[in-house]
């Protein structure tokens, strides 16, 4: 059982490039959400999705732009990267409101 | 906006000591959830609180709510090496259940 897997794990950037992170799970959640991580910091939330075709902003979504067109893949989009988003990115999904997220590994980006 | 805050940020403590995180949120919701990192990892979760004066106790860890106090704590026994990490308590909106909001962790180092 993967559960949620995360792709790429390690990305260098340069400013001004954009990119996709890639998100799916095998659990069949409709509820999915990207995170990013700062050092030494809690998750700020940028975008989560309730079900395929739903999303919407969290507390941090500039620069970021995501969509969900099937149950199990939830892709974050960076256009145009800057360096303030240099982070650690966690996507994470689960099947209800009384249940806890599952969380991917995670993407480790920088831009340079 | 919620607010989540936890404290201490930074704990250290002997090997066999007791002690107890705390996380306050700034508004109304009856769902908290503690999660643990290890360096470079993902996160894991520990409890799912879902309703006022709920405990849950996992081996050394014991996680309480308090709904009218806005507060949650982490209680850890007899303290052991294998529980140095971070800990993450989070809350989700009351009425969506989709915002989600992360303290800023408490690093935890037990020493022998």
């Amino acid at each position: 059982n993967a559960g949620v897997t995360q792709t790429p794990k390690f990305r260098i950037l340069k400013i001004g490039q954009s990119m996709t992170l890639q998100c799916a799970q095998d659990m069949n959640h409709n509820y999915m959400y990207w995170y990013r991580q700062d050092p030494g910091m809690g998750l700020k939330l940028i975008y989560y999705s309730v079900g395929a075709g739903i999303t919407d902003k969290g507390e941090v979504p500039n620069g970021y732009n995501v969509s969900r067109s099937t149950t199990e893949d939830f892709p974050l989009r960076l256009e145009l990267a800057a360096p303030s988003q240099t982070s650690v990115y966690f996507c994470a999904s689960r099947d209800n409101h009384y249940q806890p997220q599952h969380f991917g590994d995670g993407t480790r980006l920088s831009i340079l | 906006e919620l607010k989540v805050e936890q404290n201490p940020l930074f704990l250290s403590m002997q090997e066999g000591k007791n002690y107890t995180i705390y996380c306050n949120y700034s508004t109304t919701s009856d769902r908290l959830y503690w999660y643990r990192q290890d360096p470079g990892k993902s996160l894991e979760s520990l409890f799912v609180l879902l309703s006022n004066g709920a405990v849950k106790q996992e081996g050394r860890l014991m996680a309480s709510l308090d709904t009218k106090a806005r507060l949650s704590t982490l209680h850890i026994t007899a303290a052991v090496h294998d529980l140095s990490a971070t800990y993450f308590c989070a809350v989700d909106m009351a009425d969506t259940g989709n915002q989600f909001y992360f303290g800023t962790g408490t690093s935890l180092t037990v020493i022998p």
